[in-house]
């Protein structure tokens, strides 16, 4: 079956620290890879993915992800956290020739003043 | 430019009752996807729409149908609503089949009581 793991429900980051949220796939074929985040009583944002090439992605508010190909990853970074960022992250999967997305169950990141 | 729109933001049923959820595509696209977020967890696929087809559907049972129309705008119903039916429902519409990614519109509460 094909699938998405996001391990953290919650992540707690100070803000000006670096963050990270966590994602790992398991899919049969060659996957396009997305991070949305989720604000309260909103649909979900774009924020970044991954379809060929190089392995790191930069996306919008100083987001980026780095693609593991050999551990089936795709961790959303930010070098430094901001009050703002705090929302619902979610990590999506679709695998090439489908057309619906597989998403993770969400990562709350909580960013500390 | 307005982005994905959905009609009504909230909605209260009651059991046993028909509903119907409307979305309008961002300007430029053609398809529209349908997905579940039960409260707490990740989107699940209803159903994609393409030239006014149903082209995949999640495992979903057949009391939810859709309807694409010629602009693109699109439909779903849902029949016989269960208490389980309660959720945000979320529309999300793309162009082509590559690796685009979906643009979400902000959604429909449906109660079901």
């Amino acid at each position: 079956a094909q699938s998405v793991a996001q391990p953290e429900d919650q992540v707690n980051v100070a803000e000006g620290n670096p963050l990270t949220v966590k994602c790992t796939y398991s899919v049969s074929g060659n996957p396009y890879l997305f991070w949305y985040v989720q604000y309260p009583n909103r649909g979900l944002q774009f924020l970044l993915k991954y379809i060929t090439g190089d392995n790191l992605v930069k996306g919008s508010y100083g987001f980026e992800a780095e693609f593991n190909k050999s551990q089936t990853s795709f961790h959303l970074k930010k070098p430094s956290a901001l009050v703002s960022d705090s929302a619902l992250y979610f990590c999506a999967v679709r695998v090439t020739g489908t057309y619906k997305y597989i998403f993770g169950t969400g990562t709350r990141l909580k960013v500390l003043a | 430019d307005a982005g994905v729109t959905q009609s009504p933001t909230h909605l209260i049923k009651t059991r046993g009752q028909q509903v119907t959820l409307r979305c309008s595509p961002k300007s430029g696209h053609d398809t529209v996807s349908w997905y579940q977020q039960a409260l707490g967890q990740g989107p699940q696929f209803i159903f994609q729409y393409y030239e006014e087809e149903e082209r995949q559907r999640g495992n979903f049972p057949d009391r939810f149908s859709g309807h694409q129309f010629p602009n693109y705008s699109s439909e779903l119903n849902v029949n016989a609503l269960l208490l389980g039916d309660s959720a945000l429902y979320l529309c999300a519409s793309s162009y082509g089949t590559g690796g685009t990614e979906a643009f979400f519109g902000q959604g429909t509460r449906l109660t079901v009581v």
